[in-house]
């Protein structure tokens, strides 16, 4: 099994400044891939990034980017000149090649104007 | 991205019934489609997942006679409810990918959940 642990539960940004979530990981997968998922208030799971564990280069996607520290099992999500609407749940999760998510347990962001 | 739509949206039923949730890929073909709950600020669980033409593999504690799953399409999965009770009551949410799993990465989509509420 694998467990995805996100140890902040909520977190808060002034809008226009920048915040970093966090998320560590544990698998005995050679193979496995990242993500961020964000889900607002209306529940639909959004995806915010990807990154493949086999790539080193950290993935970006425009304001949001990672920074993946493998040997650490580590998978920070940057998110940079906050906006109101990047105010939602965000989760971390893991995915061996292709088969089920795990998810960690869920950081609430708030954006403060 | 591709698109999964789950029907209905939300649904109110009374203890003891059925309640059936569809899950459909609109525009891409699912080998496997996963079913998840999630209660309220928490994350979500995997239920069971379901490949196309054989029978779903449940998650360790759910009760498989209870939570019925069938993917009997390329496009379409149904998660009934059976005999539903208020600790049912939860957002489900269901996920599709197109492939096999193993093979190169496929992406996985999900639909926007189904709320339901046993009364």
């Amino acid at each position: 099994a694998q467990t995805v642990t996100q140890s902040q539960p909520e977190m808060s940004v002034q809008e226009a400044e920048t915040v970093t979530l966090s998320c560590t990981y544990d698998t005995s997968e050679s193979d496995y891939y990242l993500f961020w998922y964000k889900q607002p208030p209306s529940r639909q799971m959004i995806l915010v990034i990807r990154q493949e564990a086999y790539k080193q280069q950290n993935a970006t996607e425009n304001r949001f980017s990672v920074n993946f520290q493998k040997a650490a099992k580590s998978f920070s999500l940057k998110i940079s000149d906050s906006q109101l609407g990047d105010a939602a749940m965000y989760f971390c999760a893991s995915n061996p090649y292709g088969n089920q998510f795990y998810f960690g347990t869920g950081t609430s962001l708030t954006v403060i104007p | 991205g591709a698109v999964v739509s789950q029907h209905p949206s939300r649904v109110i039923c009374k203890s003891g019934t059925s309640v059936k949730i569809e899950c459909r890929s609109l525009d891409f073909q699912a080998t496997t489609m996963f079913w998840y709950r999630q209660f309220p600020k928490q994350s979500l669980m995997l239920m069971a997942t379901s490949n196309e033409g054989s029978k779903a593999t449940y998650e360790q504690g759910v009760e498989k006679d209870k939570f019925l799953i069938n993917h009997a399409s390329l496009t379409l999965s149904t998660l009934t409810v059976t005999s539903a009770h208020p600790e049912d009551s939860s957002f489900y949410i269901c996920s599709a990918r197109e492939g096999l799993a193993g093979g190169p990465y496929n992406e996985q989509f999900f639909g926007p959940g189904t709320r339901l509420t046993v009364l």
